[in-house]
């Protein structure tokens, strides 16, 4: 079964809304999970690297304010994207490591229209 | 930097046909390796991963992949394909102080012919 979740798999909003995933660790706490983006047909970038209980780290290029982090507990980080606009569009995927693999969620496609 | 190439963008295999797809790694200290498929619209899934040990890996639905450190490579291998392999394979190195990030190489698109 999976041991990394994501939710949701499909959203679409509207251009200038914000747009919430979430991403869970089943069963095993993960202080660190990792937020990557996959844009079509390219291969995965990260984005950034969410800490429980202190601010993200974020990759260079990757614009803070409009991809908000929150990781309140050790199973649960968010990737919030703040005033969307078309090209975040995009496929979002988190992942956490639970001893020596790294698990990924199902993965996020965001539309935004 | 850290860097994984997959020098091949796509690769079409006859059914029943052996498979390598290659990987080759630059990273300055002993590499975990992983490869991961993506089917169209789904996420990502493990195949295999290489930490220590024997160089040579089994991974899930018969893939093998052999670490050769001479050569910075982690190629992947499948004696038989099966339709159901046709995909996208991600090979991926884990960088960070514990080994959590991933730097991802730009994927191998394979088809399987009848």
């Amino acid at each position: 079964g999976a041991v990394v979740s994501q939710h949701p798999s499909r959203v679409i909003c509207k251009s200038g809304t914000s747009v919430k995933i979430e991403c869970r660790s089943l069963d095993f706490q993960a202080t660190t999970m990792f937020w990557y983006r996959q844009f079509p047909k390219q291969s995965l970038m990260l984005m950034a690297t969410s800490n429980e209980g202190s601010k993200a780290t974020y990759e260079q290029g990757v614009e803070k304010d409009k991809f908000l982090i929150n990781h309140a507990s050790l199973t649960l980080s968010t990737l919030t994207v703040t005033s969307a606009h078309p090209e975040d569009s995009s496929f979002y995927i988190c992942s956490a490591r639970q001893g020596n693999t790294i698990y990924f969620g199902e993965g996020s496609w965001l539309t935004v229209v | 930097a850290q860097s994984v190439t997959q020098p091949d963008i796509h690769i079409t295999v006859s059914e029943g046909a052996s498979l390598e797809l290659r990987c080759n790694y630059s990273y300055g200290a002993t590499p975990y390796l992983f490869w991961y498929v993506q089917s169209p619209g789904q996420g990502l899934q493990l195949l295999l991963k290489y930490f220590s040990g024997d160089t040579l890996v089994q991974g899930i639905k018969g893939f093998e992949a052999e670490f050769k450190r001479s050569q910075s490579s982690f190629n992947l291998r499948k004696p038989s394909v099966h339709w159901s392999d046709a995909a996208e394979y991600f090979c991926a190195v884990a960088i960070g102080v514990f080994n959590e990030k991933l730097t991802f190489g730009t994927g191998t698109r394979l088809t399987i012919i009848p």
